[in-house]
């Protein structure tokens, strides 16, 4: 089945320091992927996505490339904010039906300190 | 904008206790999800609705019912509590499938002892 799997954290950096959280997939076909982040206190929220292979998705700042021939999205920020700390998640979904439930990773808790 | 209003935000049960998790959304979105959230896990989703009168199982049903009367609520029943059921439990939307943004409500945080 689907799977997806992202590096387990807290990550804490410094601001303004470059952040990479990595996520890799197993899925058949031709998947598409998303960043959620949750912030303290709220629901999930979509951060970007990428519907087919060599898609960039971005989003304040953030940016994560759909790479099929590694099965990788990993999510990164050139220069990050105390305001970016959070948790986020990676997920995938096979097709547009509603049936076709999200696949998400474990979710990867981002401390970014002044 | 309210967007995905869930209620309550805590709550402790006992085992064997019943309760309704409630969720209303003001998008006029057709879908509609409940998922869980176990530490250090994904969310996994309970049941769907394709719209009101529709409802079907994701992939961990047992022990949760769902009914969807009108388009903007989506309550979520717990019948008989087992401390398996003790997490994280979120409300969710979107206008076409899975494929599409979905819009998620703050959470319910459930204890069962």
């Amino acid at each position: 089945g689907n799977s997806v799997t992202q590096m387990e954290g807290p990550v804490t950096l410094s601001e303004e320091a470059f952040l990479t959280i990595n996520c890799t997939y197993t899925a058949t076909g031709y998947p598409s992927l998303f960043w959620y982040v949750q912030y303290p206190g709220e629901g999930l929220q979509l951060l970007l996505k990428a519907t087919k292979a060599d898609d960039k998705g971005s989003n304040k700042g953030f940016e994560a490339t759909y790479r099929k021939e590694t099965t990788s999205f990993h999510l990164e920020k050139g220069s990050v904010q105390v305001s970016d700390s959070a948790v986020y998640f990676c997920a995938l979904v096979k097709g547009n039906n509603a049936g076709n439930m999200l696949t998400f990773g474990g979710g990867t808790r981002l401390m970014v300190k002044p | 904008n309210a967007g995905v209003t869930q209620t309550p935000k805590f709550r402790i049960l006992k085992i064997g206790q019943s309760m309704t998790l409630q969720c209303a959304q003001d998008m006029n979105h057709n879908y509609m999800y409940w998922y869980r959230q176990d530490p250090g896990m994904g969310l996994k989703l309970i049941y769907y609705s394709v719209g009101a009168g529709i409802t079907d199982k994701g992939e961990v049903p047992n022990g949760y019912n769902v009914s969807r009367s009108t388009t903007e609520d989506f309550p979520l029943r717990l019948e008989l509590a087992a401390p398996s059921q003790t997490s994280v439990y979120f409300c969710a939307s979107s206008q076409q499938g899975a494929g599409h943004e979905a819009f998620f409500g703050q959470g319910t945080r459930l204890t069962v002892v």
